[in-house]
């Protein structure tokens, strides 16, 4: 079965530092895979997708960048953080049975 | 991809049936009917889909109108448990897979 495995679980940076969000997948090859937001308080936004390695597609200018180095391995970065960036960060890839999206758990940054 | 309403808030006491509508007016025939929930501090858990027939699964039902503009997911038996928030989302199935998620409804369930 799928699983996603996203770290830290929690982070908390000051303004100005840099960022890594790691997020592998098992259970699959080849996905589709997702970076999602979730401001404090409000819906989630889709903030980078990829579909292949070395292939991302932004949807929301930002001061986020996202790298897909290996087929099963999405990371997203930051040179900068800004306050705006704290939130919840989703890791997604599509599912095996329902064409659905399949989540991890999540890493909820805080920026001070 | 489709743009769906959804109430904001609804209230439903444990053990009774949980009825969430959504409407989506403007879907197109190739478009399915997704149903996800987001618990507290989780990610998004897919929930059932339907293109047109009513769907069961072991979580819920899904209803879908005859005329596809508007659907109702059902929790039979709500627990505390399905405390969450429920996005209803419209997309075409085996294209690019993007899924934008609307503010769904917050489900409260009452003890």
């Amino acid at each position: 079965s799928q699983t996603i495995h996203q770290w830290p679980a929690t982070l908390v940076q000051p303004v100005g530092s840099p960022l890594s969000l790691e997020c592998t997948v098992e259970g699959t090859s080849n996905p589709n895979l997702y970076w999602y937001r979730q401001a404090a308080g409000r819906g989630l936004q889709l903030l980078f997708y990829s579909v292949g390695i070395g292939q991302i597609s932004s949807e929301v200018p930002q001061n986020l960048s996202a790298s897909r180095p290996q087929d099963r391995q999405f990371i997203l970065s930051s040179k900068k953080l800004l306050l705006s960036d704290s939130g919840f960060y989703l890791c997604a890839c599509k599912g095996r049975l329902n064409n659905e999206q399949f989540f991890g758990p999540g890493t909820r940054l805080t920026v001070l | 991809d489709a743009k769906t309403t959804q109430p904001p808030s609804m209230d439903c006491a444990e053990g009774r049936a949980a009825n969430l509508p959504c409407n989506h007016s403007t879907i197109s025939g190739n478009e399915y009917v997704y149903w996800y929930r987001q618990i507290h501090s989780q990610g998004p858990q897919y929930i059932i889909h339907g293109l047109k027939n009513n769907e069961t699964n072991e979580m819920a039902s899904l209803i879908i109108t005859e005329d596809r503009k508007s659907s109702t997911l059902i929790l039979p038996h709500a627990t505390l448990r399905d405390t969450a928030v429920y996005y209803c989302i419209v997309r075409v199935a085996n294209r690019d897979d993007k899924i934008i998620f609307g503010k769904g409804t917050r489900l409260h369930i009452l003890p």
